[in-house]
């Protein structure tokens, strides 16, 4: 699975946008990308999916790059209770693809 | 339901006990996983079981012991474990194994926050 990178940490001023980047440069045609969130002491929480086109739901948008090197998470009016450490996660369709592994991830604070 | 349901939240345990983690989801799930996460790292994968059957093991020492009893409960026995076993372990399912895209993602349980003294 292509490796991911994100920033260690992020702020955010409650009721901005917050927008969280992965970079997945090795990333291949059959790979999907994952954002999971983990609050302090919880499970952590699947947010959305992509592989190509942009993804909206009632949690976040995707935006994946035309070339699918990079994406952007987008929590659109960020609260204090979206502080958490959000993973981007590859994962390829097809073969060996069981795994879903973790990063080190982004802890985002939002900050009132 | 929605829901991955572990039990107990907390676990305090000698080294010379035994003791087990308990997890259930009713989402028809077929595709349950342990994972193992210490403080301020990410969640690392021990187990997975497909169709409750053992499908992977991630080379996890054999003081930990997983079973499925049946497609909707998956335990983790525990015996001699060490001090740096202390962990939060967490419990996933998903619908199938190798399902990726709509159907992929994993729900995961609270966890278990373990202390071995």
């Amino acid at each position: 699975d292509a490796k991911t990178t994100q920033p260690t940490s992020m702020d955010c001023a409650e009721g901005r946008a917050a927008n969280l980047p992965c970079n997945h440069s090795t990333i291949s045609g059959n790979e999907y990308v994952y954002w999971y969130r983990q609050i302090h002491s919880q499970g952590p929480q699947y947010i959305i999916h992509g592989l190509k086109n942009n993804e909206t739901n009632e949690m976040a948008s995707l935006i994946i790059t035309e070339d699918r090197k990079s994406s952007t998470l987008i929590l659109p009016h960020a609260t204090l209770r979206d502080t958490a450490v959000y993973y981007c996660i590859v994962r390829k369709s097809g073969g060996s693809n069981y795994k879903l592994t973790f990063g080190k991830g982004t802890l985002l604070t939002v900050n009132p | 339901d929605t829901e991955v349901t572990q039990t107990p939240k907390h676990l305090v345990m000698g080294m010379t006990n035994k003791k087990s983690l308990k997890c259930e989801q009713h989402m028809g799930h077929r595709a349950m996983y342990w994972y193992k996460q210490k403080a301020k790292k990410p969640p690392e994968l021990m187990f997975v079981y497909s169709y409750e059957k053992l499908s992977i093991n991630e080379s996890v020492p054999s003081r930990f012991s997983p079973e499925c009893p049946n497609s909707s409960l998956l335990n983790l026995h525990l015996h001699a474990l060490q001090p740096e076993d202390s962990a939060l372990y967490l419990c996933a399912s998903s619908q199938e194994l190798t399902l990726v895209g709509t159907g992929g993602s994993y729900t995961f349980g609270s966890g278990t926050r373990l202390t071995v003294v």
